[in-house]
Formats: structure tokens, C-alpha cells, sequence
């Protein structure tokens, strides 16, 4: 059964600073997604990384993915107040292409002034 | 813009009541999804669905049933709501492909009293 872990789960930065969070998976997988999610809202894709070595990069969040290490990091760089959401990696545990999709618990991410 | 149109946004239910929650998506995608969001556990997978007619259990199907009697919609059905039913209900479409993940719909605030 894949598990997705991400930590931190709460996350409280300045504006300004650099962090990155983490999204470990238990089992193969080179398909991995992230989502952010605004208070009371639904979900909106922010990257999509289909393979090892993967880097995407909006703004100032920037995500890759390491399919040995089963691991996904999203790198925030210098960040500002509007940044303040819930971020979601889900990995894809259907390797047959049919898309079935299991999510982390997310990291509540606050930017202080 | 491709859309995920869930039919309502927020609605309180009585104890009992059979409830209806409705997904519709314009994207003439394959796969259809129904999450329940609660504080502290993520997104859950209650049913999913690759075809027309077709269904399959997600994590948490009990006191759950679906129905897709065409690809453009998805139905959510609560036979007997309870009190522990309250949640976020969220309905997501792919392609899938892999290529772009899932879209979601903006979600149903469901109370149950």
C-alpha cells in the first residue's frame, strides 16, 4: 500500500526566507503532483514532475523529484504573505497510466510579515 | 477554461436524510473521483471511476455509493447521513494520461445534523 508522508505538516516563516518541504513515498513511483490549497477553497495543480531528475519551477516555488529516493521536495525562495496556503503532494500508485492518485496529509504554510 | 462544477457548495442535511452530491466536468474526461476532507486526515478516496457504468471502492466507501450513468457525471450518494458524514466533499477528473493530475471541483461543505 503506497503512503505518502509530508513534513513539516505546520510551517510558520518570515517573508523573505528560503524553506522547502518534503513529500517521502513508500513505494515506485515517477509520477508526483503538487497541489495548494486555500482556506476554504478546493485544490489547484501547481507542478506536475513525470520523472526522475524532474524541476519545475514557478515564481518562487520550485519542485523536484528523486524517484530513487522516493522523495519530492517544493523550495520556496524568498517568500511573501501570498504564499500563505496549504500545500499537497500526491503520488500516482497506478502504474498501469489510469491515474489513482494518494495524497500527503499537506503542510499548512503561513508567511509572516 | 475547463471546469469541475460541483452542484452545491455548502448544505446541512438531517440525520437519515438520503443525500445526493452532485460533479459534473466539461473535459470529456475518462476518470472521475470522490475525496472527503477532514482536519488532520487529508484527502480520502470514497469511490472512483474509469468508465461510464463503471465503479470501484477508494479507502473509505461505507455508508457511500456512487453512480456514473454518463462520462460527464459523477454521483455521490449517502444512503442514511450521519453526524460523522459532516466534511468537505471534493470531486476531481483526469484525463488519465498522467500528464496533467487531477482538477478539481470546489468542493461541498456537507453538515450533517
Amino acid at each position: 500500500e503506497l503512503k505518502v508522508e509530508q513534513n513539516p505538516l505546520f510551517l510558520s516563516m518570515q517573508e523573505g526566507k528560503n524553506y522547502t518541504i518534503y513529500c517521502n513515498y513508500s513505494t515506485t513511483s515517477d509520477r508526483l503532483y503538487w497541489y495548494r490549497q486555500d482556506p476554504g477553497k478546493s485544490l489547484e495543480s501547481l507542478f506536475v514532475l513525470l520523472s526522475n531528475g524532474a524541476v519545475k519551477q514557478e515564481g518562487r516555488l520550485m519542485a523536484s523529484l528523486d524517484t530513487k529516493a522516493r522523495l519530492s521536495t517544493l523550495h520556496i525562495t524568498a517568500a511573501v504573505h501570498d504564499l500563505s496556503a496549504t500545500y499537497f503532494c500526491a503520488v500516482d500508485e497506478d502504474q498501469g497510466g489510469s491515474e489513482k492518485l494518494v495524497f500527503g496529509k499537506g503542510t499548512k504554510l503561513t508567511v509572516n510579515p | 477554461d475547463v471546469k469541475v462544477t460541483q452542484s452545491s457548495r455548502y448544505l446541512v442535511k438531517r440525520t437519515g436524510e438520503k443525500v445526493f452530491l452532485e460533479c459534473v466536468q466539461d473535459m470529456d474526461h475518462e476518470n472521475m473521483f470522490w475525496y472527503r476532507q477532514d482536519p488532520g486526515l487529508g484527502l480520502r478516496l470514497i469511490y472512483f471511476s474509469y468508465d461510464v457504468k463503471m465503479k470501484e471502492k477508494g479507502d473509505i466507501p461505507e455508508g457511500y455509493s456512487v453512480s456514473r450513468e454518463k462520462k460527464e457525471r459523477f454521483s455521490l450518494i449517502l444512503e442514511s447521513a450521519s453526524t460523522n458524514q459532516t466534511s468537505m466533499y471534493l470531486c476531481a477528473s483526469s484525463a488519465g494520461t498522467a500528464n496533467f493530475g487531477y482538477t478539481f471541483g470546489s468542493g461541498t461543505r456537507l453538515t450533517v445534523v
